[in-house]
């Protein structure tokens, strides 16, 4: 399968932080989506990116689907309790059955 | 608009027994898939479907996993036997379409002993 490189793995900021996270992939991609799971919990859909250069914002929450298509990032800014879990980008290649494939997860962890 | 369902959402069983896992997609969703997420890593697919159409089961080891949607509505995913590398949490996921996000259900997590 693809290869999709999430960093940093962990995040440990305190609150009121601004966080920012990457995603990147040797593959071009046409969607990216950004994904948050909480312990126990299924991956709950934050962000989806469908155009390179698109920037999208969900609250607190910014994304941007990177000019070559092989990356994406994710930003929260005034980083509250409730932002705690992993955060997973995905991206599809189409012709590839269109199936997303998932990053490796980043970690946060917000003190307060 | 009522989520994934999925049941049970706790299953712990001995190597080489068989498991089933149950999934109900939003209504009015084609495409259904379940991954695989093994604790620490990133969800892997394991099959995709289109209404009751298998898009990709690449992915599916089936010498042991079958998955079924026969009418094009829940699925169900099965492991005969399970080995102890099966723990995971097994997650179903729909979308209005191919290109489209999806919604996760909260996943079974599998413990096998």
């Amino acid at each position: 399968g693809q290869q999709l490189n999430q960093s940093p793995q962990s995040m440990f900021i305190q609150e009121g932080e601004d966080v920012s996270m990457n995603c990147t992939s040797s593959s071009i991609f046409n969607t990216w989506l950004w994904y948050k799971q909480d312990p126990g919990e299924g991956p709950v859909l934050l962000i989806a990116l469908y155009k390179a250069g698109e920037l999208t914002s969900n609250g607190r929450l910014t994304a941007q689907f990177g000019i070559t298509r092989k990356d994406s990032f994710l930003n929260i800014s005034a980083s509250i309790p409730s932002d705690v879990g992993i955060y997973f980008c995905a991206g599809q290649i189409k012709n590839t059955g269109n199936q997303f494939y998932f990053g490796t997860g980043t970690s946060l962890t917000v003190i307060p | 608009e009522a989520g994934v369902a999925q049941s049970p959402r706790y299953k712990i069983i001995e190597k080489r027994q068989s498991v089933a896992f149950w999934c109900n997609p939003i209504s009015g969703h084609a495409t259904l898939y379940w991954y695989q997420q093994i604790l620490g890593q990133g969800p892997k697919l394991l099959i995709q479907f289109q209404n009751n159409g298998v898009v990709d089961d690449s992915q599916l080891p089936k010498d042991r996993f079958s998955a079924e949607r026969l009418k094009g509505v829940d699925s169900t995913l099965k492991i005969q036997p399970a080995k102890l590398e099966d723990s995971a949490v097994y997650l179903c996921a729909s979308s209005k379409g191919q290109n489209y996000g999806y919604t996760f259900g909260s996943g079974t997590r599998l413990t096998v002993v």
